[in-house]
């Protein structure tokens, strides 16, 4: 079974921190995703990685950044968190353009 | 503009009955289609999937059916199950669009009564 672990379930930041969400899958897959998920507007792609090192923005990047360092590993940055990023943070990770598998997900309050 | 369009917030279901969880897009280019489960506090998780060139797919309780000209695709859940109340999303992609992200609907609230 494909595992996509995602390095906290509930996160609770202060407003201008520096936060980070860790995100690691064991299938080896090229493809790994970062969105955000709220009440009545879906999931919503912030950042996706096809390969180490390599990055492109999704259709909500702003205020944020990633990291790709090694294949398993996916990190999302808030450079200085604010209260409209609290969310639910969901990380995927797939082998192709089609199916994608997802982490448990990282409930984050920032106050 | 959102492509991908689930106007029913929620549905309210009784158990043993079908459940009709509706979709439509609006980007043509869109040659693959997914519905996600997810329960609260969890991440989605994979339900059934169908390319553009079928009509319907089915495994088990679930079938999906896809009207291409319409624009429009439902998944049918058939008997309804209280363990079937979820949030479920319909979500899109097309294979010219590289290795980004599906595009997600908004999701349905899919409540079985008992």
């Amino acid at each position: 079974d494909v595992k996509v672990t995602q390095s906290s379930r509930y996160l609770v930041k202060r407003t201008g921190e520096k936060v980070f969400l860790e995100c690691v899958q064991d299938m080896d897959h090229e493809n790994m995703f970062w969105y955000r998920q709220d009440p009545g507007l879906g999931l919503r792609l912030i950042y996706f990685s096809y390969d180490v090192k390599m990055k492109e923005k999704g259709d909500i990047p702003e205020g944020y950044s990633v990291s790709r360092e090694k294949k398993e590993r996916f990190s999302l940055i808030l450079e200085s968190a604010s209260t409209n990023q609290t969310s639910m943070y969901l990380c995927a990770s797939s082998p192709d353009y089609y199916e994608q598998y997802f982490g448990p997900g990282t409930r984050l309050t920032v106050t | 503009d959102q492509q991908v369009k689930q106007n029913s917030p929620s549905l309210s279901v009784q158990e043993g009955r079908i459940s009709i969880l509706n979709c439509d897009y609006t980007n043509s280019m869109f040659d693959y289609f997914l519905w996600y489960k997810k329960y609260p506090a969890e991440g989605p998780t994979f339900l059934i999937s169908i390319s553009s060139i079928k009509d319907k797919n089915e495994d088990g309780r679930f079938t999906v059916f896809l009207n291409k000209s319409a624009k429009h695709l439902s998944l049918h859940i058939v008997p309804s199950q209280p363990g079937d109340s979820a949030v479920y999303f319909c979500a899109a992609r097309y294979s010219g669009g590289g290795a980004d992200g599906l595009t997600f609907g908004k999701g349905t609230h899919l409540i079985i009564q008992p």
